[in-house]
């Protein structure tokens, strides 16, 4: 039968490309979003995190573009390397401002393969 | 302090037993989550505690799963009479407490993942 969920987009690029990696993000009252990286066999790294209030934050190598208006999230690497080579999630929340947990809700992954 | 551990790494049982993992979250976090991620997915939220409290469930969490923060400090997941649906990676994740977008209190620290085999 048919492995849904088991295929996951995935973007192949030359090693000192630049990556785009893009994320649809479900819920309009999210106001929080998280990149996280996650290599075969271990759990989500953080990467960079936005606010809703920005539509870009810069990291180290790394940029994430936010357009709230069409709920779209976007991760930026400059000069990819091999160790870059990983499943890419894009994660959202809304904050609440009076205490209580943060749940992230996560998307579906885009595996990024970096070719030498 | 390592980040947060998790033990075991691999579980593999037959259906109808029982497992529990174990969480050690970073020492100064007191918010510890648990997510469970099936190939191929994102991880989904299922429980998490603030100190020793259990705070929030999600649908996901059924009867046969328990989870525990005796002491606020480590945590376990327990799962009872074991589906070959129970089979993921079962992640922890823990990380400060605070409101609104307090540093720290939004970013999760993840463990590396106890993944579960069903038989």
């Amino acid at each position: 039968g048919e492995n849904v969920g088991l295929h996951l987009p995935t973007l192949s690029v030359q090693e000192g490309d630049n990556s785009i990696i893009n994320c649809a993000y479900s819920n309009s009252a999210s106001d929080y979003f998280i990149w996280y990286k996650q290599e075969s066999g271990k759990g989500p790294q953080f990467i960079i995190d936005i606010r809703s209030n920005m539509d870009k934050r810069q990291g180290q190598r790394v940029t994430v573009l936010l357009n709230k208006t069409v709920k779209h999230l976007s991760l930026q690497i400059a000069a990819t390397q091999p160790g870059d080579s990983a499943v890419y999630f894009c994660a959202e929340n809304k904050v609440r401002l009076t205490g209580g947990g943060n749940k992230l809700t996560f998307g579906t992954g885009t595996q990024l393969k970096v070719e030498l | 302090d390592t980040g947060v551990s998790q033990d075991p790494r691999h579980k593999i049982t037959k259906r109808g037993q029982n497992v529990t993992f174990r969480c050690d979250p970073i020492s100064e976090h007191n918010r510890l989550y648990w997510y469970r991620q099936t190939l191929g997915q994102g991880p989904e939220f299922l429980t998490y505690f603030q100190n020793e409290a259990q705070l929030e469930k999600s649908r996901l969490l059924s009867d046969r799963f328990s989870a525990e923060r005796p002491k606020g400090s480590f945590s376990t997941l327990e799962i009872q009479r074991t589906e070959q649906g129970d089979s993921a990676m079962y992640l922890c994740a823990s990380s400060l407490a605070g409101t609104g977008f307090s540093p720290g209190a939004n970013v999760l620290t993840f463990g590396a993942g106890s993944r579960l085999t069903v038989l």
